[in-house]
């Protein structure tokens, strides 16, 4: 089956540690996207790539680092340097965004991070 | 970038018919209409889009004002695994990038 997988479902980090995120996709996406869901609000955007060894840092990138090494994979990395970084964290992809054909977002099942 | 507003809640009994609407009075022509939804503790999914027309799909209908102003998603037969928070998105076809601007949604409850 085709879709996204984000590992693992749950996270747990002490105040401090640097913690990656894992995204991966099998549908042949060339965009993909990293959101942050804080609990009762909508998504905002992190970083977002268009195309493999390239990416844009979104609304709230600060504190956040991305790689895209390959077209399947786009890591996460929440640094020590973001200050709340508790969230839900939902990664995305969808066909390039450079097309003027409508294109949907696919979504994949979240990673609920929590440091304490 | 234009917004939206949306009720913070709605209810609806299993089987019978939701209308969920959404104001977006500083639409532009080149924004097109989109609605999502999230379950509980998951991601979103794309349920329907539009311009200007009214759209149908296995999932739902947009129907959208003549002025554009606002927009109505309708699901015709509600049941509980339709109880989901619904956003709906305005966005530039076209873009450099796909960007979704999501609000607080509306949070839609199924009674049985």
């Amino acid at each position: 089956d085709g879709g996204i997988t984000q590992s693992p479902k749950y996270l747990f980090r002490k105040e401090g540690q640097n913690v990656t995120l894992s995204c991966e996709q099998n549908l042949n996406h060339d965009a993909m996207y990293w959101y942050r869901q804080d609990p009762g609000q909508g998504l905002r955007l992190i970083y977002y790539s268009q195309i493999v060894n390239d990416f844009q840092k979104g609304d709230i990138a600060e504190g956040y680092s991305v790689s895209r090494e390959k077209k399947e994979s786009f890591p996460l990395t929440v640094t020590s340097a973001q200050k709340n970084p508790t969230a839900f964290y939902l990664c995305a992809s969808s066909t390039s965004g450079l097309s003027l054909v409508y294109y949907e977002q696919y979504f994949g099942p979240g990673t609920r991070l929590t440091v304490t | 970038d234009a917004k939206t507003t949306q009720p913070n809640s709605m209810e609806s009994n299993e089987e019978e018919p939701v209308h969920l609407p959404c104001n977006h009075s500083t639409i532009s022509g080149t924004d097109y209409i989109h609605w999502y939804r999230q379950l509980p503790s998951q991601g979103p999914e794309y349920v329907i889009h539009g311009l200007t027309s009214n759209v149908n799909n296995r999932m739902a209908s947009l129907a959208i004002a003549e002025d554009r102003k606002s927009s109505t998603l309708i699901l015709h037969r509600a049941t509980l695994r339709d109880a989901a928070v619904y956003y709906c998105i305005l966005r530039v076809i076209g873009t450099s990038y796909g960007k979704l601007t999501f609000g607080q949604g509306t949070i839609l409850t199924v009674h049985p």
